[in-house]
């Protein structure tokens, strides 16, 4: 079973300010099976980037990722008010399809 | 527009067991997979399995395997996970989320259902 770490556990900024998310797996992930969501109180998961590196449907281009192997990178490039919320790195490139811990965003 | 819609929460004692339903609309179900996950409260989120609505293939969590039979129904556009000798750990919010990718090996979900509560307690 592939492991996700994600670090920082909480990331406290500002509105406007960049905020970058890692997420690191046990072993490779194969093909960048690689999937980033957000999850607000009391909503379902949604979904971000897949592929490591490419955006979901309808998704603001201030949210990226990047990386591969065992070292992702999800970066949104200036904080709106919405955005404050907890995100998730998921690999599904072999099974189970495990979801990493989870990057707590709050507003400093 | 694609929604996946649960069924209502539930209240179960240990050892019974609960299955939730997941109704499809607007796109052809049969295309695509949907995936189970659960997030017990204040947690983060857990793989239960996936199940393709084309031909019926299903892949459970390991830890799970035994407890869980996920199925569908074409006729009605509703996948249904059944999870068995209900525990207190498994009190949760269960989701239920399409495959992003038709037809695919592997996809990771682009709609989700609304999550259905399940709570375990005597």
């Amino acid at each position: 079973e592939i492991v996700l770490t994600q670090s920082p556990g909480t990331l406290s900024l500002s509105p406007g300010e960049r905020a970058t998310l890692s997420c690191r797996a046990s072993q490779s992930v194969s093909s960048s099976y690689l999937a980033w969501y957000q999850q607000k109180p009391g909503q379902a998961p949604r979904l971000l980037i897949y592929g490591a590196s490419s955006r979901a449907t309808g998704i603001p281009d201030r949210f990226s990722g990047s990386g591969s192997g065992t070292d992702f990178t999800l970066t949104i490039s200036r904080l709106e008010p919405e955005d404050f919320a907890v995100y998730y790195c998921q690999q599904y490139g072999s099974s189970p399809h495990t979801f990493g811990p989870g990057t707590k965003v709050d507003i400093k | 527009q694609v929604q996946l819609v649960q069924s209502g929460a539930e209240v179960k004692k240990p050892g019974a067991s609960v299955k939730v339903s997941c109704k499809a609309s607007g796109y052809t179900f049969t295309s695509y997979g949907i995936s189970w996950v659960r997030q017990a409260p204040g947690q983060g989120l857990e793989w239960m399995g996936w199940i393709s609505a084309y031909n019926g293939n299903t892949n459970y969590a390991q830890k799970l395997q035994g407890r869980v039979t996920m199925t569908t129904d074409t006729s009605t556009s509703t996948a249904y996970m059944e999870l068995r000798s209900l525990r207190s750990d498994d009190t949760a919010v269960y989701y239920c989320a399409r495959d992003q990718r038709m037809k695919a090996v592997t996809s990771c979900y682009d709609y989700w259902g609304q999550g259905t509560l399940v709570t375990v307690s005597s």
